[in-house]
């Protein structure tokens, strides 16, 4: 148990879908992430909220929304996905960003999507 | 940009051998972390080495750091099955940013 939680650990869905993926830490941290990761294939990082505000986003396509309502509780909100959004998604706190010492992240055990 | 390559991308070994991974970039990072993921979990942190030529023992595994502070190596001694997964890297650049990852190492040790 590393104090991050996902839910749903595995999710099917179809591409006219609308679902939420949810991530709750136990950490009191105030850094939280979302990643995708497929197949051989890095870490691909989606979103960063420090402090609830969000402060990167990657180039992420539209069809993936991010919620952070409070420093414990991220979400990701997901709707006319395609089937190559098949992955892996990850959420992760850390205590501060990018700070050394205290940006050590903490991932929860990922939520296994499959878009049919 | 900064960016982390890792190497061998995979590695398949028999128990009990000695192997080492390497993670290195151009760029200096302010520490280095190594995770461990295993098939349907989460990367898991292994260690975090800040100083630079700055070596970390954690039972069979031996952390380095280089002194310039752009590289890293993980080696593992005596290998066990136990030792499979996926063996990231991630560095840390200015504060306020997120850590940047390599692609991962595979590891897959068998008896």
């Amino acid at each position: 148990e590393t104090g991050v939680t996902q839910t749903p650990r595995h999710l099917v869905m179809g591409m006219t879908n609308k679902k939420s993926l949810k991530c709750e830490q136990h950490l009191g941290h105030n850094a939280m992430y979302w990643y995708k990761q497929s197949a051989k294939k890095p870490l691909e990082l989606m979103f960063v909220y420090s402090l609830e505000e969000r402060v990167e986003n990657n180039s992420v396509p539209s069809r993936f929304s991010p919620e952070c309502p409070n420093s414990s509780h991220l979400f990701l909100h997901l709707h006319t996905l395609q089937p190559e959004d098949s992955a892996l998604y990850l959420c992760a706190s850390s205590q501060d960003m990018g700070a050394p010492g205290t940006d050590t992240q903490y991932f929860g055990p990922g939520t296994r999507l499959t878009v049919l | 940009t900064q960016l982390l390559e890792q190497s061998p991308q995979f590695l398949s070994i028999q128990e009990g051998e000695n192997l080492t991974v390497y993670c290195n970039s151009s760029s200096v990072f302010s520490s280095l972390q190594w995770y461990r993921q295993e098939p349907g979990e989460g990367p898991v942190l292994l260690v975090t080495v800040v100083t630079g030529g700055e070596v970390k023992k954690l039972k069979r595994l031996t952390f380095q750091f280089g002194d310039a502070r752009k590289d890293s190596s993980l080696h593992i001694t005596a290998a066990q099955t136990g030792d499979t997964g996926l063996y990231l890297c991630a560095g840390a650049g200015q504060a306020g940013t997120a850590l940047i990852f390599g692609k991962g190492t595979t590891l897959s040790v068998s008896s």
